[in-house]
């Protein structure tokens, strides 16, 4: 069964900083979908990363995917306030499931 | 671009008392459709999928159901709510052909069961 683990669960940052979210997951999956949520909102996708050594980057928010290593990383270059959110990962669980997994979600809070 | 309608948005039940929740999608046809709940805490976890119309899979056995009587059409019912289906409720489609592959969420339905 797949699992999606993310780290940190909580990351407190001061505006201007660099940091990385993880995301590991357990089996083979082809592809890997970042999402954000607003508090009290619903997902919005940021990034869909399909296949190896893929990255994609938006703003301040650079994605990328290593699928040998079973490991996606979020990278936030000079945060802002604006990007406190909590960020999921999720990816599909093997062979044709319709079932999106997701990681537990890293709460981001940006201070100034 | 797709568009995915929940509601109602917010509501409070009481412990026992029945529960339906709609979802409906526009702009896109024959989607794959999910139901979410994200509990307190945050995680998401996969309800119900469908396919097509009436079919549903179920993940997590439960006192919900889910029904599909029409192609963009999609609902979340109860009999009999429990506490702990207190959540977050999301609806999501996925568009069959599209290489990302991604789930489209709606807006979401806030259930607290007192």
């Amino acid at each position: 069964e797949l699992k999606v683990e993310q780290n940190p669960l909580f990351l407190s940052m001061q505006e201007g900083k660099n940091y990385t979210i993880y995301c590991n997951y357990s089996t083979t999956s082809d592809r890997l979908y970042w999402y954000r949520q607003d508090p009290g909102k619903s997902l919005e996708s940021l990034f869909v990363l399909l296949s190896n050594g893929a990255v994609k980057q938006e703003g301040r928010l650079m994605a990328s995917l290593d699928t040998k290593a079973r490991l996606s990383t979020l990278h936030i270059t000079a945060a802002v306030h604006d990007l406190s959110a909590t960020y999921f990962c999720a990816a599909w669980a093997q062979g044709g499931s319709e079932k999106l997994v997701f990681g537990k979600g890293t709460k981001l809070t940006v201070n100034p | 671009s797709q568009t995915i309608h929940q509601w109602p948005a917010t509501l409070v039940q009481p412990v026992g008392s029945p529960l339906s929740l709609e979802c409906t999608v526009e702009g896109t046809s024959n989607p794959n459709l999910y139901w979410y709940r994200q509990a307190a805490g945050r995680g998401l976890q996969l309800l119900f999928y469908s396919v097509g119309i009436g079919q549903i899979s179920s993940e997590v056995p439960q006192n919900l159901s889910a029904s599909r009587p029409q192609d963009r059409q999609f609902i979340l019912s109860s009999k009999k709510l429990l506490l702990s289906d207190s959540g977050f409720y999301l609806c999501a489609s996925r568009i069959i052909g599209l290489v990302s592959g991604e789930l489209f969420f709606g807006e979401g339905s806030r259930l607290t069961v007192l």
